[in-house]
Order: structure tokens, then C-alpha cells, then sequence
């Protein structure tokens, strides 16, 4: 079974901070692929990145950058620089089998600081 | 190109009363979900479809629940005799396994049902 597991429920920092949201995750498959979607307060969820799990290279956009280690079962999430338009909830989420059945974790809930 | 919509927005109802929601994905998604969401919780889900038929249906869905794509495209969420533990936000989302697939799920505003 496939399981993601979001350790950090609320996390508070001042603008222009650095936060790295953690993410743990559980899967028998060899392939699958790893997300990250934001939920911003109106509530719609939008998806921020995928990675699959033959790719550990990590991948940065922007503020946003993102570490994939296989041998931790991780997948981590930094903005560097926080604004506070980052405040949402940011949920990762675990896909096998081709991207069939997506299981998302709790979520991590940002705020931003000015 | 329009997004995922949901219809209704919200929806108040009284316990054992059957609601519907209905889900309308980007046209020219074949997949189409539906998630359940509660106060501070992830997207729990629900149950898949891959054009019109239904793949899988999460085992945690009583028979109260039943879900349809009739000809694969809008698809309806039918929930009978509701409970008070009902009450949640009902997400679709929708996606492509056609082109460069990315695996993205498009998501819906979602429904919210409130069973008094």
C-alpha cells in the first residue's frame, strides 16, 4: 500500500526566510512518480511539480527547489526567500502503477510572516 | 480552455436525504477522480474512472456512494441517505494520459456538502 506521510503540520516563518517542508513516503512499486501540489486559501489544489522515481536529480525553479533522495524515501519541498503569497497548505502525494490512483498526505499549512 | 468545474458549489442538506454532485473535466481529459477532503485533512480518495469505466473505488467508500461517467465525459457523485460524517468537500479532478503525460491532476473548486 502506498503511503505519504507529512510530519509537519503548521510551519510559521518571517518573509524572506527559507522553509523546507518534508515529505516521507512508502510504495512496494519500483516505478512511481512523487508531487507536490499547492492549496492556497481559496482552496483550489495546483500542482507544483512531479517527479519520477528513476529521476533523483533535484530541481529548482525559481524560489522553489526540490530534493529526491531514494534512499530515505524523501521527497522535500524548499521556497527559499518567502513571500507571503507562499501561504497555502502544501500537500505531496504518491503515485504507482502509471499515475492511477494519486494518495496525498496530510499537508503542510505555510504561513508566511511579513 | 475551461478548467474542471463542480456543480454545486455548496450544498446543505439533512441527514438522510441523497445528494448528487456533478463534475465536468477539461474536455479532452479521459481520466476523471474524486477526492473527499475534511477540515485539515489531504485529499482522501475516492474512486477513478478512465473514460466511462469505473477502475477503482477506494474500499474505505460504503455502498452509500456511487459514482458514474456515463459516456465518459461529465461525471456525477451520488451520495444516499447521508450521515453527519458525510459532510466534507468533495474534489474532482481530471487528467490526460494521452501526449507528453505529466501525471498532473487538474483539480475542480469542489463541492461542499454540510449534513445537519
Amino acid at each position: 500500500a502506498q503511503k505519504v506521510t507529512q510530519a509537519q503540520t503548521e510551519i510559521s516563518v518571517v518573509e524572506k526566510e527559507d522553509v523546507t517542508l518534508d515529505c516521507v513516503y512508502e510504495t512496494r512499486d519500483t516505478t512511481y512518480y512523487l508531487f507536490w501540489y499547492k492549496q492556497p486559501p481559496s482552496g483550489e489544489l495546483v500542482f507544483l511539480i512531479r517527479r519520477n522515481s528513476f529521476d533523483e536529480q533535484n530541481e529548482i525553479s525559481g524560489r522553489y527547489s526540490w530534493n529526491f533522495q531514494k534512499s530515505t524515501s524523501s521527497f522535500n519541498f524548499t521556497i527559499t526567500a518567502s513571500q507571503v503569497v507562499d501561504s497555502a497548505v502544501y500537500f505531496c502525494a504518491l503515485s504507482e502503477r502509471g499515475y492511477q490512483k494519486v494518495t496525498f498526505g496530510t499537508g503542510t499549512k505555510l504561513q508566511v510572516i511579513p | 480552455d475551461t478548467g474542471v468545474s463542480q456543480d454545486p458549489r455548496h450544498k446543505i442538506t439533512k441527514r438522510g436525504q441523497n445528494v448528487t454532485f456533478r463534475c465536468d473535466p477539461i474536455s479532452e481529459h479521459n481520466r476523471l477522480y474524486w477526492y473527499r477532503q475534511t477540515l485539515g485533512q489531504g485529499p482522501e480518495f475516492l474512486t477513478y474512472f478512465q473514460n466511462e469505466a469505473q477502475l477503482e473505488k477506494s474500499r474505505l467508500l460504503s455502498d452509500r456512494f456511487s459514482a458514474e461517467r456515463p459516456k465518459g465525459s461529465f461525471s456525477t457523485l451520488e451520495i444516499q441517505r447521508t450521515e453527519q460524517g458525510d459532510s466534507a468537500m468533495y474534489l474532482c479532478a481530471s487528467s490526460s494520459t494521452s501526449g507528453v503525460v505529466t501525471g498532473e491532476l487538474f483539480f475542480g473548486e469542489g463541492s461542499r456538502l454540510t449534513v445537519l
